[in-house]
């Protein structure tokens, strides 16, 4: 059973545009959200964290935003670079857990 | 230096065998993870160990088995390997189990 879902496999987006990366999730009970960028043949990169008290958090270009009724979060990058060309992962944690679930994770391909 | 090593990175064995990954981290964490991820690209936690004790211990075979031998070292063990444990396995560190954790490049297991 996946509680973190991330619906969108890929997204293409041109250089200077804005990225909008997407997760779901199930349970009401998560706290604190986490990204992580992934690159081939690497392993995941920490990239953000938002907790439950806030709604946003951003660091340089990249932006969180939390929407708890819709248990939804969003990943915005801007400008996107060729550089953030990579699979973004979101991942979850409750307080009562000590372990974080992960989305599937979506492939962004930013186009020069 | 690199934070969190793994060894082998590529390990192409037959059915049947037993073979073990190796991982080590400098960060001086207290907590380390051992995470699998499938060919639908799902990271799925396998193992965890806070301080030498294992806390995490999914749904998983016995066939596979964690070693910690230190706070800085979780190896896995597998035996008897089958065509199902072919898949990305990676292992992690973080100060504590809610914290961002920081990940090995993997080691990409093939059973022939």
């Amino acid at each position: 059973d996946q509680q973190v879902k991330q619906n969108s496999p890929s997204l293409s987006v041109q250089e200077g545009r804005i990225s909008i990366l997407n997760c779901d999730y199930t349970n009401s009970m998560f706290d604190y959200f986490l990204w992580y960028k992934k690159y081939p043949a690497e392993g995941p990169t920490f990239l953000i964290s938002i907790s439950s008290i806030k709604d946003k958090n951003e660091d340089g270009r990249f932006t969180v935003f939390l929407n708890k009724s819709a248990k939804h979060l969003s990943l915005h990058i801007v400008p996107s670079q060729p550089g953030d060309s990579a699979v973004y992962f979101c991942a979850a944690s409750a307080p009562t857990g000590n372990q974080f679930y992960f989305g599937t994770g979506t492939s962004l391909t930013v186009i020069p | 230096d690199t934070a969190v090593s793994q060894t082998p990175k590529y390990l192409v064995t037959q059915m049947g065998n037993d073979k073990s990954i190796k991982c080590e981290q400098n960060l001086g964490h207290d907590t380390m993870y051992w995470y699998k991820q499938d060919s639908k690209k799902f990271l799925k936690i396998m193992f965890s160990y806070n301080n030498k004790e294992l806390i995490i211990n999914e749904t998983v075979p016995n066939r596979f088995s964690p070693k910690s031998p230190d706070k800085a070292h979780l190896n896995l063990h597998i035996n008897s390997l089958e065509l199902g444990d072919s898949a990305v396995y990676f292992c992690a560190s973080s100060q504590g189990t809610k914290e961002t954790q920081y990940f090995g490049p993997g080691t990409r297991l093939l059973v022939l």
